[in-house]
């Protein structure tokens, strides 16, 4: 079965913390994973697409790395932000029969001013 | 473009009542997803369609569930009759090309059935 798995459910940092969020899932045969925000109330809002031939794709202060033989996913933010508190989602793109997006549970970050 | 556009934003309805979503997709987008978010199941894909035909529908809990797509620039999610278990933030999605490219979602509609 072919699941997401983000550790941890939720994270308090001081504000200007370096912080890391991690993204599993079971079934390596990706084409892509992307990274989402969600704020309260809110949809949810694309941060970073990374396809499965590439390892990073950076935007600003956010970094994503995937490694895809240990189906792993990580997402760095560095010197968090009161602003950057939201929900972090991770979904996991599969082709073929699947051909739809698989999400994680999310993490709920608060960034403390 | 002023992005996916969902209504209403809340509902409240008595168990036993038909409840109609909303979504008008981003113009030129191909694709339109409808999502459901709940605390214990996380977001699950209902159903998408593609050139406003339904293309995987293999999400949809049940028959009281059904989805339409009368032209590129609506589409309404529809349960009758609504039971509380459906209780849930309902999402729309639109991509300009297939599932898995960067897709836009609405603020979505909290469906509380009572």
């Amino acid at each position: 079965k072919q699941e997401v798995t983000q550790i941890p459910a939720a994270l308090s940092v001081p504000e200007g913390e370096n912080l890391v969020l991690n993204c599993s899932f079971t079934d390596s045969a990706i084409y892509n994973l992307q990274w989402f925000r969600q704020d309260p109330g809110k949809g949810l809002t694309s941060l970073l697409l990374i396809q499965s031939s590439q390892r990073e794709q950076t935007s600003g202060r956010l970094n994503a790395s995937l490694d895809k033989s240990s189906g792993r996913s990580t997402l760095y933010i560095a010197a968090s932000q009161p602003g950057d508190s939201a929900t972090y989602l991770c979904a996991v793109y599969y082709g073929g029969a699947t051909n739809k997006l698989i999400f994680g549970t999310g993490t709920l970050l608060a960034v403390q001013p | 473009d002023a992005g996916v556009i969902q209504s209403p934003r809340h509902e409240v309805t008595e168990m036993g009542q038909e409840v109609t979503l909303r979504c008008k997709p981003i113009s030129g987008h191909d694709y339109l997803f409808w999502y459901r978010q709940t605390m214990m199941r996380g977001l699950e894909l209902l159903i998408y369609f593609n050139n406003n035909v339904p293309i995987d529908d293999s999400g949809m809990p049940e028959d009281r569930f059904s989805a339409k797509m009368p032209n590129a620039s609506f589409s309404t999610l529809k349960i009758q009759p609504s039971e509380p278990r459906d209780s849930a933030v309902y999402f729309c999605a639109s991509s300009y090309k297939a599932p898995g490219t960067e897709a836009f979602f609405g603020q979505g509609t909290r469906l509380t059935v009572v």
